[in-house]
């Protein structure tokens, strides 16, 4: 079993949807980072955190602790939307992230 | 602030060829990792390093060595490639301290044949 796990692997939604793109992971963390990567290939971080959310633009970020699961929402989506959305989350007492293996976005006009 | 780059963006070499790929970040960061992206599978820690002069393994360091002589700079070789080492590598780096936001270069896509 990975020790981050996303779901689902594969979205595809019309524009303006909601997205919801999830991430549970089975150790104990100090911090869990949410990544896009794009078609090209260049890696972006959209969010660090430990706990609550956090919110940028369209995108919002959530953490439960005691549930060990993280969501990232996305509303009134856009096809620049489209990309693949990396969970990682950092163990207790290291500096390491430990990846998901991502969701691809695919939304369309 | 160029942030984190890498050199070279793509590269083919034939088996037992060696290499060294470039990681250069201008953000003063103290840690800097080495990571392998392959389909299906999320990104894999290779080698990292927690300062100038330091390393440490990471999930599949076999194959790889690395160096961190300047703060700003840390290099990935390859001493004999083999197919299995057909990858795109990707450098991060992130502050250290207690932040562990990492940032990412734009990739080396390798193939090894």
């Amino acid at each position: 079993k990975n020790e981050v796990e996303q779901s689902p692997q594969n979205l595809t939604a019309q524009e303006g949807e909601f997205i919801t793109i999830n991430c549970s992971y089975s150790v104990g963390i100090s911090a869990l980072h949410w990544l896009q990567q794009h078609p090209g290939g260049g890696i972006v971080s959209l969010f660090m955190l430990s706990s609550g959310k956090k919110k940028h633009g369209r995108l919002i970020a959530t953490i439960n602790i005691q549930e060990k699961h993280s969501s990232l929402h996305i509303t009134a989506s856009h096809p620049r939307d489209s990309a693949v959305y990396i969970c990682a989350v950092i163990n207790f007492g290291n500096e390491k992230l430990t990846f998901g293996t991502g969701t691809r976005l695919t939304i369309i006009p | 602030n160029a942030g984190v780059t890498q050199t070279p963006k793509f590269r083919v070499l034939k088996t037992g060829q060696s290499m060294t790929l470039l990681c250069a970040q201008d953000m003063n960061h103290e840690y800097m990792y080495w990571y392998r992206q392959d389909p299906g599978m999320g990104l894999r820690l290779i080698h990292y390093s927690v300062g100038e002069g330091t390393t440490a393994k990471g999930e599949v360091p076999d194959g790889y060595n690395v160096s961190r002589l300047k703060k700003q700079n840390f290099l990935l070789g390859l001493e004999s490639a083999a197919p299995s080492q057909t990858s795109v590598y990707f450098c991060a780096s992130s502050p250290g301290g207690n932040s562990y936001e990492q940032y990412f270069g734009p990739g080396t896509r390798l193939t090894v044949t």
